[in-house]
């Protein structure tokens, strides 16, 4: 079945320093890869997208490449803030489906 | 514009009981999608519906179920609660025309505590 897999957490960083969050997907066709993220108490919200390899997803400072050579979608951030501390979660879709099929998520500590 | 609303924020029930969630989504969203979120299992996705109409279902228990209204709000049901459904539920709503394919919109969740 369709699955996505991504870094365990957590992870902890400095302020300034640089995030990398590994993902690869699993899936019988050709999903839409997204980023969600969940701070504290809230509900998860949408972070970046791709939809076609190649493509490349960006928000707030965070990219991510939708590689379809490495079946992978890794998040990066080039200098993080405590504001970015959050569980982060990689989750494909297929064609029109409206199901998001979730990794288990990593958690984000950002210290000043 | 109002994001999706999801009553109640908390419950607390017992084994044994029943219990409903309601989610509004946002205004003009006709897709409604629920997920179970657990430290164990993560998100899990539950179902999904579109103007009334249960689309795509996950690999839930029957005890699970939902439905949508007219105005697209949508309630699920959880009968003969057990321990391990105490969770938190997340509603999506999702428009085919905002931000491109499915992309969904989530709301607060509602934490179920069952004891």
């Amino acid at each position: 079945g369709d699955s996505v897999t991504q870094m365990e957490g957590p992870v902890t960083l400095s302020e300034e320093a640089f995030l990398t969050i590994n993902c690869t997907y699993t899936a019988t066709g050709y999903p839409s890869l997204f980023w969600y993220v969940q701070y504290p108490g809230e509900g998860l919200q949408l972070l970046l997208k791709a939809t076609k390899a190649d493509d490349k997803g960006s928000n707030k400072g965070f990219e991510a490449t939708y590689r379809k050579e490495t079946t992978s979608f890794h998040l990066e951030k080039g200098s993080v803030q405590v504001s970015d501390s959050a569980v982060y979660f990689c989750a494909l879709s297929l064609g029109n489906d409206y199901k998001l099929s979730f990794g288990a998520g990593t958690t984000v500590t950002v210290r000043a | 514009k109002a994001g999706v609303t999801q009553t109640p924020r908390y419950l607390i029930k017992t084994r044994g009981q029943q219990v409903t969630l309601s989610c509004s989504p946002i205004s003009g969203h006709r897709s409604v999608s629920w997920y179970q979120q657990t430290p164990g299992q993560g998100l899990q996705f539950l179902f999904e519906y579109f103007s009334e109409t249960q689309r795509n279902k996950g690999n839930f228990p029957g005890r699970f179920s939902g439905r949508q209204f007219s105005n697209s709000r949508s309630e699920m049901n959880v009968s003969t609660l057990e321990l391990g459904d105490s969770a938190l539920y997340l509603c999506a709503s999702s428009h085919p025309l905002a931000g491109g394919p499915n992309e969904q919109f989530f709301g607060p969740g509602t934490r179920l505590t069952v004891l």
